[in-house]
């Protein structure tokens, strides 16, 4: 079972909102991955978490605060969010860092949009 | 610092067509794995193959086939016999396995297929 989740698959929000977007896993993957794609681009790495420990920060804005409370779940907290920050936000899981190169599996993504 | 260019924006063929996807990559790594990605309308990326630097056996999967060549830094993926369902938008992407590269996935631009019936 290579199935990753995330809800909800669609949010729009305004500008003075807090929201959450969630994504899950179950196949003891132990990092995990949010991206942000914008239409017609690849996805742009936000954050990786290993073994629940934040890894990577790719000079992603305060307004995005990542959580990993347990090794099946990842949350992306949202805040005072900008238009330009809609899109598709991905979440991505595997099994770890450099086992097999970090071949990820992907969720299905939650469609963003800030009004 | 890693690169991967996929010089076809976007490809139009007809059902049954045979097409080759291009992807040519560039990295610093004396180890490092390329993948493939298919993104369909529905927007989550599907893995479709990992190929490790030192292994340039080529692979089928049904109609799928990838051609990993080392010498000019390549990895095509070809569809045979496409079909409706293969209209997507393909990712080659690229990740190293020193240092800071664990867990970056470099990505190509995109290949947009289009598959007409």
């Amino acid at each position: 079972d290579t199935e990753v989740t995330q809800t909800p698959k669609h949010l729009v929000m305004g500008m003075t909102n807090k929201k959450s977007l969630k994504c899950e896993q179950h196949m003891g993957h132990r990092a995990m991955y949010w991206y942000k794609q914008k239409a017609k681009k690849p996805p742009e790495l936000m954050f990786v978490y290993s073994y629940e420990k934040l890894s990577i920060n790719e000079s992603v804005p305060s307004r995005f605060s990542p959580e990993c409370p347990n090794s099946s779940l990842l949350n992306l907290h949202l805040h005072a969010l900008q238009p330009e920050d809609s899109a598709l936000y991905l979440c991505a899981s595997s099994q770890d860092l450099q086992l097999r190169g970090g071949e990820q599996y992907f969720g299905p993504g939650t469609r963003l949009t800030v009004t | 610092a890693q690169k991967v260019t996929q010089a076809q924006t976007e490809i139009s063929v007809v059902e049954k067509e045979d097409v080759t996807l291009d992807c040519v990559y560039e990295t610093r790594d004396t180890t490092y794995y390329l993948f493939w990605y298919k993104q369909p309308p529905s927007g989550e990326l599907v893995f479709l193959i990992r190929r490790n630097s030192f292994d340039e056996q080529n692979e089928i999967s049904g109609r799928y086939s990838w051609n990993f060549q080392k010498s000019t830094s390549s990895f095509n993926f070809t569809i045979t016999a496409s079909q409706v369902v293969d209209s997507a938008v393909y990712f080659c992407a690229l990740s190293g396995a020193g240092g800071t590269s664990y867990g970056k996935l470099t990505f190509g631009q995109g290949t947009i297929l289009t598959v007409h019936p």
